[in-house]
């Protein structure tokens, strides 16, 4: 079975970072890239950014794009993203999900991240 | 690319076929075109991919066209388990159509 397993839920201060992860499983992990979107409460999905092992830069969304750093780890088919300087803006189910050339086809259960005081 | 899609709300009756529109802010490949199913509590589920394929699993009743900026998703008839958003993508997502119970 293929499946993308993801961290379990933060509570971070505002002006924290906040470190997900999200482990793929069933498929060979360099083939694909993965991408991270995320969905604020009551508004719709937001991609945020998208890495692979086989592009040198990851591709980053402009409205995140100074506070956000992903990466991999293939030796473990690991996911990461970082968000830093987080507001309550940031509150938001963030998934991960396999995406080779825009398709996204398999996702993570999502990770909820809530900033509060 | 800004995703634009129309119209935010679409009241219908089980049994009923449902247009959803997507126009993308300037010529897109068909190749890029997806659309995702949400559900609360769930996470999004691919449909259609290249604009017109469907994902693996994906009802026949679920149909995508189009081109250029222009693409449609047509579910023929509705049915209870289809009440939900939908999304268009290119690389970013459009705001979303959700199909709700008349």
């Amino acid at each position: 079975q293929v499946y993308l397993v993801q961290s379990g839920a933060e509570v971070k201060r505002p002006g924290a970072s906040v470190r997900l992860s999200c482990k793929a499983s069933g498929y060979t992990f360099p083939n694909s890239g993965v991408s991270w979107v995320r969905q604020a409460p009551g508004q719709g999905l937001e991609w945020l950014g998208w890495v692979s092992t086989f592009e040198h830069n990851p591709g980053y969304a402009p409205k995140v794009q100074d506070r956000i750093t992903l990466t991999t780890d293939t030796s473990t088919s690991t996911a990461y993203m970082e968000l830093r300087s987080l507001t309550s803006d940031d509150t938001a189910i963030y998934y991960c999900a396999r995406d080779l050339h825009f398709i996204r086809d398999l996702w993570g259960q999502g990770t909820m991240v809530t900033v509060s005081s | 690319i800004v995703m634009t899609q129309a119209p935010a709300t679409l009241s219908l009756s089980p049994g009923e076929r449902a247009t959803l529109s997507c126009r993308a802010g300037q010529s897109i490949a068909s190749s890029q075109l997806s659309w995702y199913q949400k559900k609360p509590g769930q996470a999004p589920r691919l449909l259609i991919y290249a604009t017109s394929i469907r994902a693996a699993g994906i009802p026949a009743r679920f149909s995508g066209s189009g081109s250029g900026t222009d693409f449609t998703l047509t579910i023929s008839s509705l049915q209870p388990e289809d009440f939900a958003v939908y999304y268009c993508q290119q690389n970013f997502f459009g705001g979303g159509t959700r199909v709700e119970l008349k």
